[in-house]
């Protein structure tokens, strides 16, 4: 049980293009996702949190406009990477955590997006 | 604020050999404490989990004891295999209005030789 499906697991696009990366709890329900870039041999870097039906709570430094997060069910959260650039390259990796479980439960991970900006 | 320190990386062994890799944090209150299993290109797993002093997490041969005396949550297996090669990241989990919200050690590499 707790299964994560994080999709696409790779893209390859053009500087400029906007990209969105989904991330499904396959067998919970998700009141809370999160977002996490993860720089080649280093540890995860949470990006934002975001909660069903409301708006993400972005970490300091993170770009608002640049990474666009939507919750809008419990079982789907997804993150827009506008206008990207080659310093976007990066693994994203997402997150979840049930309703059903009881507080400091652990996160569910997805097996993560590789993007590549040319 | 929430920090969890890691022993630096990367380690490598012999199969067979007995593993360490020591972790400590700094939290207020009482967090829950994990171990995360990363393989190449893929996200994490969760490998061990325990949440109150004194807990033993265990899962495929690996335990972790949370020591509150000396915070600590070091991961041991007492004969590893090739197929243990992997970063390991050690993450606490403070709780309250911070619900949810991991805390990460900076991941230690394991490479397992035959």
């Amino acid at each position: 049980g707790a299964v994560v499906s994080q999709h696409p697991s790779r893209v390859i696009c053009k500087s400029g293009t906007s990209v969105k990366i989904e991330c499904r709890s396959l067998d919970f329900q998700a009141t809370t996702m999160f977002w996490y870039r993860q720089f080649p041999k280093q540890s995860l870097m949470l990006m934002a949190t975001s909660n069903e039906g409301s708006k993400a709570t972005y970490e300091q430094g993170v770009e608002k406009d640049k990474f666009l997060i939507n919750h809008a069910s419990l079982t789907l959260s997804t993150l827009t990477v506008t206008s990207a650039h080659p310093e976007d390259s990066s693994f994203y990796i997402c997150s979840a955590i049930g309703t059903e479980f009881p507080g400091n439960q652990p996160q569910h991970f997805g097996d993560g997006t590789r993007l590549s900006i040319l | 604020g929430n920090s969890v320190t890691q022993m630096e990386g990367p380690v490598t062994l012999s199969e067979e050999a007995f593993l360490t890799i020591n972790c400590t944090y700094t939290a207020t209150g009482y967090p829950s404490l994990f171990w995360y299993v990363q393989y190449p290109g893929e996200g994490l797993q969760l490998l061990l989990k325990a949440t109150k002093a004194d807990d033993k997490g265990s899962n495929k041969g690996f335990e972790a004891t949370y020591r509150k005396e000396t915070t600590s949550f070091h991961l041991e297996k007492g004969s590893v295999q090739v197929s243990d090669s992997a970063v390991y990241f050690c993450a606490s989990n403070a709780g309250g209005t911070s619900y949810g919200k991991l805390t990460f050690g900076q991941g230690t590499i394991l490479t397992v030789h035959p």
